[in-house]
Formats: C-alpha cells, structure tokens, sequence
C-alpha cells in the first residue's frame, strides 16, 4: 500500500520562473493539504484541495496556485519565483476534509531558488 | 494569527529516562491538536488526534495529555530509546475543515 509519494525530491530554480510540484496522496485518502517549511519553522498551511475544490487557504498569495484532479492527486503551482519561496514543500493526504484526521505526510520536495 | 508555542526547543535525554515536552495553542475555538514525530530524512508520522478536554492518548512508551480550557498539551517519553531521536511537532486547528497550525517543534536527541 503506496503512502504519500512527492515528485521532484529536489528543485532548483532562478528568480521570476515557475515550478510545479506534484503529490499522490496515501491509498483511499480523498483530500490533500500543502504546507511550506522554511529553515527553522515548522510546517505552514498552504491550502488543501477535496473534491476537486480549494476548500481552506493559509496566509499565502495568489502566486501560490494548485488543483486537484478527479483521481484525488494534486498539483502545486508558485509563479514569479522569490528568493523567500526557498523550502521544503510538504504534501499530506488524509480521509477526508475535516481537521480530526491524521495526515499523511510525504518525503517533502526541496526547492531552491538562486 | 494563530500561535502555537513548543518549548523546549531542543533537549538532549540519556537513554532510559523518561522525558516530556509542552506544546501551548490558543485555548478558544478550539477543534483538535495533533501531534507528529518527524525523524531525520523520513516524512513526519502521526502519533495522535486529540479532540477532548482531559484526553489521554498512549502509542507504546509515548503518551499525551490535554487541556483545552487552559491550552496546552503534554507529550510523554517514557524509558527514552535511541529510536526516539526525532523532532515532535503539535499542530492546532480551530474549524472543522481548517489547516494546521504547527509549532516550531521539540528536537529530541537521545544520548547512549
């Protein structure tokens, strides 16, 4: 049984491009949230995507885009890259929207902004 | 802006004793706490949901507490092994369908 697998593992992007990362949520999980990690922080919420809708945001701008396709997997898009945007981006999946399920997390992408 | 608040923030435990950790959340609203074991070059693993006042939670030697009216919860160690090497995050959310908020996390390192 697949857990939560996140491609690419690491990244490395200039200033002003745009990155894509991609996330395969846990086997029967239907909603998939994304949080930033920047050195020495813990995990901040992104958004989280069930039924193919954004249903919830953190405190992130609208640089900061995804989806979700009807097979539940998701994507996260950033556009006009910062230097700021530099982290480690993590995808969990759990069973359904509601925040008393535990999440699943992935291994993380590592992105890096020059 | 939610805050959430670990401390210690880093604490070094010889091999066989027990140990525990703070994790403070804002103590109206409240939904559900969450606690998460995250060892080095691995993806960060659920220990615990917490979603009542008093609630005990046990996985083995680690346990929790909880005290919603007050706003913190407490992560036990008992008998520390090498294996519990990590750092331990909790997360708060205060809706239904709301994110997480993580704290900066304890990083635990166990000394043979």
């Amino acid at each position: 049984d697949a857990g939560v697998t996140q491609s690419p593992t690491h990244l490395i992007k200039t200033r002003g491009q745009q990155v894509t990362l991609r996330c395969s949520p846990k086997s029967g999980h239907d909603t998939v949230s994304w949080y930033q990690q920047a050195l020495g922080q813990g995990p901040q919420f992104i958004f989280q995507y069930y039924e193919e809708e954004e249903r919830q945001r953190g405190n992130f701008p609208d640089r900061f885009s995804g989806h979700q396709f009807p097979n539940y997997s998701s994507e996260l898009n950033v556009n006009a890259l910062l230097l700021g945007d530099s982290a480690l981006y993590l995808c969990a999946s759990s069973l359904s929207d509601l925040s008393n399920q535990p999440q699943h997390f992935g291994d993380g992408t590592r992105l890096s902004i020059l | 802006i939610l805050n959430v608040e670990q401390s210690p923030q880093s604490l070094h435990v010889q091999e066989g004793d027990s140990t525990n950790f703070t994790c403070s959340f804002p103590s109206s609203n409240f939904y559900a706490l969450h606690w998460y074991r995250w060892e080095t070059a691995k993806s960060p693993e659920a220990l615990f949901v917490m979603t009542l006042n008093g609630d005990e939670k046990k996985k083995g030697r680690i346990s929790a507490t909880l005290n919603t009216k007050e706003g913190y919860s407490y992560l036990y160690i008992k008998g520390s092994q090498p294996e519990d090497s990590a750092t331990y995050l909790c997360a708060f959310t205060g809706g239904g369908a709301d994110g997480l908020t993580f704290g900066k996390g304890t990083h635990l390192i166990i000394q043979p």
